[in-house]
């Protein structure tokens, strides 16, 4: 049985580019979360997608923007980097109907130079 | 506004003493709770959870939690720590299927 999986595993990128990050949930499960965690602190909740929806967002600007495929995998778009979004990028996925437990991948680490 | 406490950012045990990492939540009603542990490097993994009943609650690799509603709390405990647990700890809170919030962690370094 497949757990989460997010590609790539590590990026580097400058500042003002734009950086695409993949996440595919665990078989079965219908609902994505992202989490950004920088260094020595604990994840952030980004937003979460289902059915193809944004149905619930933390506190961070429209730079960053999501995506749900109709296969459950889901894209984090992250516009106009900044040296502040250096960090660990994680994805977490969960079942709608019974899934109070979200089960997280081994993230992508993004470094922004 | 939901939080998540964690007093201790490091802590150093000698392996097979006995371990208890502490948990304090700020959350308005009945309560997710969640222990996860990231290894260097990896993601998290989860290790127990509590939604209701029996308030002591085990889980994974020899772990067991307790909830303690009238102090807030939900302490991670351990009888005996093996080297392979050396790892950074997070308790998060949370709705059930919505967004977790998480605690800054507790890094512990386990002594031969």
């Amino acid at each position: 049985d497949a757990g989460v999986t997010q590609s790539p595993t590590h990026l580097i990128k400058t500042r003002g580019q734009q950086v695409t990050l993949r996440c595919s949930p665990k078989s079965g499960h219908d609902t994505v979360s992202w989490y950004q965690q920088a260094l020595g602190q604990g994840p952030q909740f980004i937003f979460q997608y289902y059915e193809e929806e944004e149905r619930q967002r933390g506190n961070f600007p429209d730079r960053f923007s999501g995506h749900q495929f109709p296969n459950y995998s889901s894209e984090l778009n992250v516009n106009a980097l900044l040296l502040g979004d250096s960090a660990l990028y994680l994805c977490a996925s969960s079942l709608e109907r019974s899934g109070e437990t979200q089960y997280f991948g081994p993230g992508t680490r993004l470094l922004v130079l | 506004a939901q939080s998540v406490t964690q007093p201790d950012i490091h802590i150093t045990v000698s392996e097979g003493a006995s371990l208890e990492l502490r948990c304090n939540y700020s959350y308005g009603a009945t309560p997710y709770l969640f222990w996860y542990v990231q290894s260097p490097g990896q993601g998290l993994q989860l290790l127990l959870k509590y939604f209701s009943g029996d308030t002591l609650v085990q889980g994974i690799k020899g772990f067991e939690a307790e909830f303690k509603r009238s102090q807030s709390s939900f302490n991670l405990r351990k009888p005996s720590v093996h080297w392979s647990d050396a790892a950074e700890y997070f308790c998060a809170v949370g709705p059930g299927r919505r967004a977790l919030t998480f605690g800054s962690g507790t890094r512990l370094q386990v002594q031969p």
